[in-house]
């Protein structure tokens, strides 16, 4: 079976350092990669995804920077974290690749970030 | 492009009582649509899902939905609500792009 990991689980970083976040599924080949941003009262936002090695869109314009090094590992950094980027952070997958469009998304744990 | 409107973001219901949550979308085609829960702290979980099929989708933990094309609804339902259904919940939309949620709705059960 299919799982996915995240971490850390919690996060407390002081302003203006670097982040780094990783995401790994397992049992699975090709899947289609996202990393979302949940803010208190906000909903989920889409940050990232990726359909492949080296792929990867943006969907907002930020300070964050998605990479993908192989398969299954989806890496969430920044170089400088601001206040605002304080939040609940989810990396999902779904198959790739299979023509089905109908694919639900399969959530990680998340990765709870304080910035201070 | 697709969107989905998730109207109240709190609702508070009586145990036993009905759960009714609302979603509308917007598409210019046939969606596929998503409830997800979310329990504090966790990741979502899928709840139901909808994918051209059957009108009446059922889904874990006793919730169902109905797609009404008419209305442009995905409304989320169960007919008796219990205290551990006390979460978030999100509508979401699919269609060869990446999930769209709606802001979600808090469920609150009160005893």
């Amino acid at each position: 079976s299919q799982t996915i990991h995240q971490w850390p689980a919690t996060l407390v970083q002081p302003v203006g350092s670097p982040l780094s976040l990783e995401c790994t599924v397992e049992g699975t080949s090709n899947p289609n990669l996202y990393w979302y941003r949940q803010a208190a009262g906000r909903g989920l936002q889409l940050l990232f995804y990726s359909v492949g090695i080296g792929q990867i869109s943006s969907e907002v314009p930020q300070n964050l920077s998605a990479s993908r090094p192989q398969d299954r590992q989806f890496i969430l950094s920044s170089k400088k974290l601001l206040l605002s980027d304080s939040g609940f952070y989810l990396c999902a997958w779904n198959a790739g690749a299979s023509g089905k469009t109908y694919n639900e998304q399969f959530f990680g744990p998340g990765t709870r970030l304080t910035v201070l | 492009a697709q969107s989905v409107t998730q109207l109240g973001s709190h609702v508070s219901v009586s145990e036993g009582a009905l759960v009714l949550l609302r979603c509308n979308y917007s598409s210019s085609v046939p969606p596929y649509l998503f409830w997800y829960v979310q329990y504090p702290n966790q990741g979502l979980q899928l709840l139901l899902k909808y994918t051209s099929a059957a009108t009446l989708v059922k889904g874990i933990n006793g919730f169902e939905a109905e797609f009404k094309k008419s209305e442009t609804s995905f409304h989320l339902t169960k007919p008796s609500a219990h205290m551990s259904d006390a979460a978030e919940y999100f509508c979401a939309v699919r269609r060869n792009t990446p999930l769209v949620f709606g802001k979600g709705t808090r469920l609150s059960v009160i005893a």
